[in-house]
């Protein structure tokens, strides 16, 4: 069965550098979103992304996040200068186009924990 | 704003006994409500979801009801078995596609 998968598992750095974050969504499906968890909370909204452009952001997505699909199967997060507060579990997902016959169901990728020290 | 109340933050049950976890969301546009478990260290995982125009959806041990005017939904699991003990969250998905995530709750299933 096909997965979303992410790369690295884990990524550490220090406050102010950049990072990005990579997700291979399964490659049928149309939509793309980035979440992230802080250790021991909910599950966070970040950006959602079709037809090669944002769709929705949250206000956590400010002008320091940025998403691109650089060719047909990479999905990038970039966090352009890091804080200690963007360490997290990040996770990428991916749906299908809705339509009578297929689901709304969103398959989670593995995450990369960052860490900013 | 958008929110999903979950409860309760932790539940503990006796193996073989029901579990039933509550979620309240805001947004009357939400549409699809899936429940996801996650274990430690690991990526979200479906269980099981439900669209607005269906109030209850049942597969095997688990059972997924809504009520669309009480904005309410919750998860039934029953004959549980320590295997069930993970994270649960539920979550609320407007038009737009985003999930809306609950505040997640603990489940212990005690052998």
């Amino acid at each position: 069965e096909p997965e979303v998968t992410q790369t690295p598992s884990h990524q550490v750095t220090q406050m102010g550098q950049e990072v990005i974050l990579r997700c291979v969504p399964i490659s049928n499906h149309l939509y793309f979103y980035w979440y992230r968890q802080i250790l021991g909370q909910k599950v966070e909204f970040l950006v959602s992304f079709y037809n090669n452009e944002i769709s929705e952001k949250s206000e956590i997505f400010d002008d320091q996040f940025s998403v691109e699909r650089p060719d047909g199967s990479n999905f990038t997060l970039k966090i352009r200068s890091t804080k200690l507060e963007d360490s997290a579990m990040y996770f990428c997902a991916s749906r299908q186009h809705r339509t009578e016959y297929t689901t709304d169901t969103q398959y989670f990728g593995p995450g990369t924990r960052l860490t900013v020290l | 704003g958008e929110n999903v109340e979950q409860h309760p933050s932790t539940l503990s049950v006796q193996e073989g006994d029901s579990a039933v976890i509550k979620c309240t969301y805001s947004d009357s546009a939400s549409n699809y409500f899936p429940w996801y478990k996650q274990e430690l260290g690991k990526r979200p995982q479906l269980i099981i979801d439900i669209r607005s125009n269906v109030g209850e959806k049942k597969d095997q041990r688990i059972a997924v009801t809504l009520n669309k005017t009480a904005k309410h939904f919750s998860l039934h699991i029953t004959e549980t078995q320590p295997e069930d003990s993970a994270v649960y969250f539920c979550a609320a998905s407007p038009y737009t596609g985003k999930l809306i995530f609950g505040q997640g709750t603990t489940l212990q299933v005690k052998p």
